[in-house]
């Protein structure tokens, strides 16, 4: 059972700006960095975001990372077709001392 | 150009010893500034972190699964392992190797392309 939570699914239409959150506790995302992958099916995740709200090299300025109190979001702006795929936010949690992935979202665009 | 590859059996018996190995091609697995790290997922299922292990020999691991865990650094091999023991049906997943940088905040920035594992009698 993961200690961060996401919503099961986001969607929107191309063009469009798409939200996901990531709640979780003090001992987590509210005293350490949040991390942002993306995975197609059947293939391994891919780093986007780390360090909260840092892009590596490639990942395009349209995809962006946020992080407030023990809550953080990933944005994707201008939504593309390529963009539906599975994402999930990670954290190391200081009372597991270990990393924590969160549930997962199933991007959509309609 | 960093490569990691996961290698080992894709079944395995209940009750028996899981047992993969990640080789890494690329960058050397003693050098500073990087950890090593296994993650698995179960079919439709979420990602899981299973543990990981920094050049120094330091050691995490999923506290759900530390009494069964061990992860291992072979310098000369340039690879790493991880043992899983006494494997149940809920230990069938896909698992990754993924190193993470230091120059990302220890996000793991490269993964293999996964291995299936199936405990199964």
């Amino acid at each position: 059972q993961s200690v961060l939570t996401q919503p099961p699914s986001a969607s929107g239409t191309p063009g469009q700006r798409v939200t996901i959150s990531c709640s979780g506790s003090s001992s987590n995302i509210g005293s350490n960095y949040v991390y942002w992958y993306q995975q197609f099916p059947g293939t391994a995740p891919k780093l986007l975001i780390y360090k909260s709200n840092q892009r590596p090299s490639g990942v395009p300025d349209r995809i962006s990372g946020s992080k407030s109190g023990t809550s953080a979001s990933l944005a994707i702006s201008g939504l593309r077709s390529e963009d539906e795929a599975d994402y999930y936010c990670a954290a190391w949690d200081d009372s597991l001392r270990g990393n924590v992935f969160g549930t997962g979202t199933k991007v959509t665009v309609l | 150009q960093v490569q990691l590859q996961e290698s080992g059996p894709g079944l395995v018996k209940p009750s028996q010893t899981l047992s993969l190995t990640c080789t890494v091609t690329g960058v050397s697995i003693s050098s500073a500034g990087y950890l090593w790290s296994w993650v698995r997922q179960p079919a439709g299922k979420g990602l899981e972190w299973i543990g990981r292990m920094f050049n120094t020999g330091i050691t995490n691991y999923n506290p759900s699964l530390k009494s069964r865990v061990t992860i291992s650094l072979d310098a000369s091999k340039n690879k790493f392992s991880l043992k899983l023991s006494s494997v149940t049906a809920a230990d069938t997943a896909v698992y990754y190797c993924a190193r993470g940088d230091e120059s990302s905040g220890w996000g793991l920035a490269y993964w293999g392309q996964g291995a299936l594992v199936t405990v199964s009698s």
